[in-house]
């Protein structure tokens, strides 16, 4: 079945304790993008990536980090998480990036909290 | 910059219309629409390209204005299942097409 795996589902944890969160695809896409979604907000970018070894920041990249050296993973790592990281963080895959008529496909979310 | 999406929630009776529009201050190559039911992922709905299509299936349909940089998703004679939050993509037309910004969403409520 294709799908995009994200864990955890939910993670509790302090601020300043380091977390990635994983994602995995298995549609061999190119392309792969990290969005946190908080209320009124809709979903914002923070990461992507066009392919192996390439990444850009989005919109709100600050406090996050990312890397891409397999095809099919896209850890998001947080390496001093702070309370205003709590979010809905989804990952997200599409066969290219923009510019084509391709579909996102999504993870099941990852629900953060930094206390 | 994310696009603009309006209204911001919309209560609707079984087999009535709604539309809901998203509109960008930049040119865009490309206009997507996803359905988000509460404590799932997001799903696929479409995408519309510059040129000004149209395009639909079943009872939703969308128009992308190139012109006014807007578009459009119609619900027509809607169903309970098309409750949930309706989100708007946009690429914007700079030869870079690498980000998919997204509006801050529209709840739809559908009641029997």
């Amino acid at each position: 079945e294709a799908q995009v795996t994200q864990n955890p589902r939910y993670l509790i944890t302090v601020t300043g304790k380091k977390l990635t969160v994983t994602c995995s695809q298995n549609m061999n896409h190119e392309y792969m993008s990290w969005y946190r979604q908080d209320p009124g907000l809709g979903l914002r970018q923070i990461y992507y990536s066009m392919n192996v070894e390439v990444t850009d920041k989005g919109d709100v990249p600050e406090g996050y980090k990312v890397s891409r050296k397999e095809k099919r993973n896209f850890p998001l790592i947080l390496e001093s998480p702070s309370p205003n990281q709590t979010s809905l963080y989804f990952c997200a895959s599409s066969l290219y990036g923009g510019g084509t008529d391709t579909e996102a496909f999504f993870g099941q979310g990852t629900r953060l909290t930094v206390v | 910059q994310q696009p603009v999406q309006s209204p911001q929630a919309v209560i609707l009776r079984e087999g009535e219309d709604a539309v809901i529009n998203c509109s960008s201050s930049k040119a865009l190559y490309s206009v997507h629409w996803y359905r988000q039911k509460h404590g799932e992922a997001p799903v696929f709905l479409m995408i519309l390209l510059k040129g000004g299509e149209q395009k639909g299936h079943d009872k939703i349909s969308a128009s992308f204005n190139e012109k006014k940089q807007q578009s459009s998703l119609y619900l027509t004679a809607s169903q309970l299942s098309y409750s949930g939050t309706y989100f708007c993509g946009t690429e914007v037309d700079n030869n870079a097409g690498n980000m998919l910004t997204f509006g801050g969403g529209t709840r739809l409520m559908v009641k029997p």
